[in-house]
């Protein structure tokens, strides 16, 4: 079974831009979660998406926006991008979202921002 | 509220074992994972225990939970250069319905010939 891709690896943006990130989860989970990586604030929840409606969301401003897709492929969105937006993203995807459900992550998207 | 903390550094010599600790703050019933971060890459999951467990053993790896003082370690035997990586320790409580973990700050470990 293939893992968790997530496109594009690597992005460079400027203040002002948006991005959108893609995930597409592991072939049968209908679970899609965002995280994103900082070396300041580590490892933090963005949101959760289950049948394509939100089931979770973490403390992050409304700049912050996802969606997912009837296949269950996700994509965030990130508006007027901000300097501390640099990060790794990273999407975990499982089958249900449930307890002891294993999130498999993907290897994570680098944004840059200049 | 929700708080995971772990250690930032340990150093091994290659063939002794490693032990990375972790506390959380969560009081109710949780499940407790780690996994592994190399450069570059994203997370891998180790392993990972119920609250309602003392201990989970898989190969080189040894997890023992103290819900007690809500402490958790995992413990690596004969530990490799290739095991050197950053270590997570991510709790799941009980209440919470979904994909949310809350992660520790990550230990790195460094293994040396």
């Amino acid at each position: 079974k293939a893992g968790v891709t997530q496109t594009p690896r690597y992005l460079i943006k400027t203040r002002g831009q948006q991005v959108t990130l893609s995930c597409s989860p592991i072939s049968g989970h209908r679970s899609v979660s965002w995280y994103q990586q900082t070396p300041g604030q580590g490892l933090q929840f963005l949101f959760e998406y289950f049948s394509e409606t939100q089931r979770n969301k973490g403390n992050f401003p409304g700049r912050f926006s996802g969606r997912q897709f009837s296949n269950s492929r996700s994509e965030m969105n990130v508006s007027t991008l901000e300097l501390g937006d640099s990060a790794l993203y990273l999407c975990a995807s499982s089958l249900e979202g449930l307890r002891p459900d294993t999130q498999y992550f993907g290897p994570g998207t680098r944004l840059t921002v200049l | 509220g929700e708080d995971v903390e772990q250690s930032l550094f340990l150093s091994v010599r290659e063939g002794d074992s490693s032990v990375i600790n972790c506390t959380y703050t969560d009081s109710s019933s949780t499940y407790l994972y780690w996994y592994k971060q190399e450069p570059g890459a994203g997370l891998q999951l180790l392993t990972y225990i119920f609250s309602n467990m003392d201990m989970k053993q898989d190969q080189r790896l040894t997890v023992l939970l103290n819900k007690k003082d809500k402490h958790l370690s995992l413990r690596i035997a004969d530990t490799q250069t290739g095991d050197s990586a950053i270590y997570f320790c991510a709790e799941r409580a009980l209440y919470n319905q979904g994909g949310k973990l809350i992660f520790g700050q990550g230990t790195e470990l460094s293994v040396k010939p």
